[in-house]
């Protein structure tokens, strides 16, 4: 595998279902991201983490909780999630975040659909 | 407050007819505007990055440009397989990336 790999690709969970987003990122970087893609808004940083150690969190619900158990490696927990929260979910990996060139590179995403 | 816009929203070419995206932005010191490519149902690919105003960078068909304002996408005789929707994204006074809605290009043989 090269690059940045998610699973699943396609997800359909109940609203009281517990899944989880696998990320892996095979680039030797130390920043990994969760971003949301909605249909007609820009992507929506959710979780950064900086050498293992989540840095941000865009005031995103309690019901997405990130992991990070190392630099190569990182999910996305979901639990009670709502409608609204259908969408594309995003990992990026970039070489650290405040690197100069601080190109950051996407994985295919997970589409998740909530019913 | 950091802000990128991106202009249009969709265009619609005929292969072989150059064109240009535009990116707006609003910033607090400049450190960095990325360029992405993003196929339908498909991460964004990383396409160019630019720092300082009077840069350029080009990859086949595409060169991207930046002023102090603005950052330009110019699409040269352009073909189908460069529709996708491209993506810009400032780096912004946080650090993080922030990103426009995107332009929505679709090149017809």
């Amino acid at each position: 595998e090269t690059g940045v790999t998610q699973t699943p690709r396609h997800l359909v969970m109940g609203m009281t279902n517990k899944k989880s987003l696998k990320c892996e990122q095979h680039l030797g970087h130390n920043a990994m991201y969760w971003y949301k893609q909605s249909a007609k808004k820009p992507l929506e940083l959710m979780f950064v983490y900086n050498f293992k150690e989540q840095t941000e969190n865009n005031s995103v619900p309690s019901r997405f909780s990130p992991e990070c158990p190392n630099s190569s490696h990182l999910f996305l927990h979901l639990h009670t999630l709502q409608p609204e929260d259908s969408a594309l979910y995003l990992c990026a990996s970039s070489q650290d975040k405040s690197a100069r060139y601080g190109e950051q590179f996407f994985g295919p995403g997970t589409r998740l659909t909530v019913l | 407050e950091d802000q990128v816009t991106q202009s249009p929203e969709a265009l619609r070419l005929q292969e072989g007819e150059s064109s240009s995206l535009n990116c707006s932005y609003t910033v607090s010191g400049l450190r960095g505007l990325f360029w992405y490519r993003q196929d339908p149902g498909k991460g964004p690919e990383f396409l160019f990055t630019l720092y300082s105003a009077g840069e350029e960078k080009e990859k086949e068909r595409l060169k991207a440009t930046l002023t102090k304002k603005e950052s330009f996408l110019h699409i040269t005789a352009p073909k189908p397989e460069d529709s996708a929707t491209y993506l810009c994204a400032v780096r912004g006074s946080q650090g993080n990336l922030i990103f426009g809605k995107g332009t929505k290009l679709s090149v017809k043989p």
